[in-house]
């Protein structure tokens, strides 16, 4: 069945770092690929995703590249803010727009300024 | 637009009784999800409706849980007996027409349930 393996956390930061979060599949087919946000108090949000093979996806300043050879959707961001602190779900759907996620674990990330 | 909304936001029971979290979806939304999500792991589906039929509950303990869409808007999810392992935050969610949109999900700020 499908499964996602995420970075073990937690991962703490200066403000104005390089953030990598790493986020590895395994899938039958062509599923897509996503990024939530769980921010504290908060329900989760989508982040970015990507639906096809060498896609990109960002927003807010962060970026994910689908990398079929390497099954891989690793999270990137070039300067993170304390605002950036949050739980991140590297997440992936099912074949043919089947909406249903499957998550990874979750990567606890704290900016201190 | 209002968003998926969930209560209780927090449930406190001994193990053994009953609890129930209720959902509204978005307005309009066809297909509602309920997650769970244990401390430290990430959310783990439970059931999917599509209107007011189920479309997956594989991962349902059937002989504990249930859940039901009346009319295909709102949804209850009920545990009866609780046990000690059931501790989670209970996550419902919603999206158009089930297929259109990957990942197009909307999720509450869930139900978080501690069995004690």
């Amino acid at each position: 069945g499908n499964s996602v393996t995420q970075m073990e956390g937690p991962v703490t930061l200066s403000e104005e770092a390089f953030l990598t979060i790493n986020c590895t599949y395994t899938a039958t087919g062509y599923p897509s690929l996503f990024w939530y946000v769980q921010y504290p108090g908060e329900g989760l949000q989508l982040l970015l995703k990507a639906t096809k093979a060498d896609d990109k996806g960002s927003n807010k300043g962060f970026e994910a590249t689908y990398r079929k050879e390497t099954t891989s959707f690793h999270l990137e961001k070039g300067s993170v803010q304390v605002s950036d602190s949050a739980v991140y779900f590297c997440a992936l759907s099912g074949n043919f727009g089947n909406e249903k996620l499957t998550f990874g674990t979750g990567t606890r990330l704290t900016i201190i300024p | 637009e209002a968003g998926v909304a969930q209560s209780p936001r927090y449930k406190i029971i001994e193990k053994r009784q009953s609890v129930a979290f209720w959902c509204n979806p978005i307005s309009g939304h066809a297909t509602l999800y309920w997650y769970q999500q244990i401390l430290g792991q990430g959310p783990k589906l439970l059931i999917q409706f599509q209107n007011n039929g189920v479309v997956d509950d594989s991962q349902l303990p059937k002989d504990r849980f249930s859940a039901e869409r009346l009319k295909g808007v709102d949804s209850t999810l009920k545990i009866q007996p609780a046990k000690l392992e059931d501790s989670a935050v209970y996550l419902c969610a919603s999206s158009w027409e089930g297929g259109r949109i990957p990942g197009g999900l909307f999720f509450g700020s869930g139900t978080q349930l501690s069995v004690l």
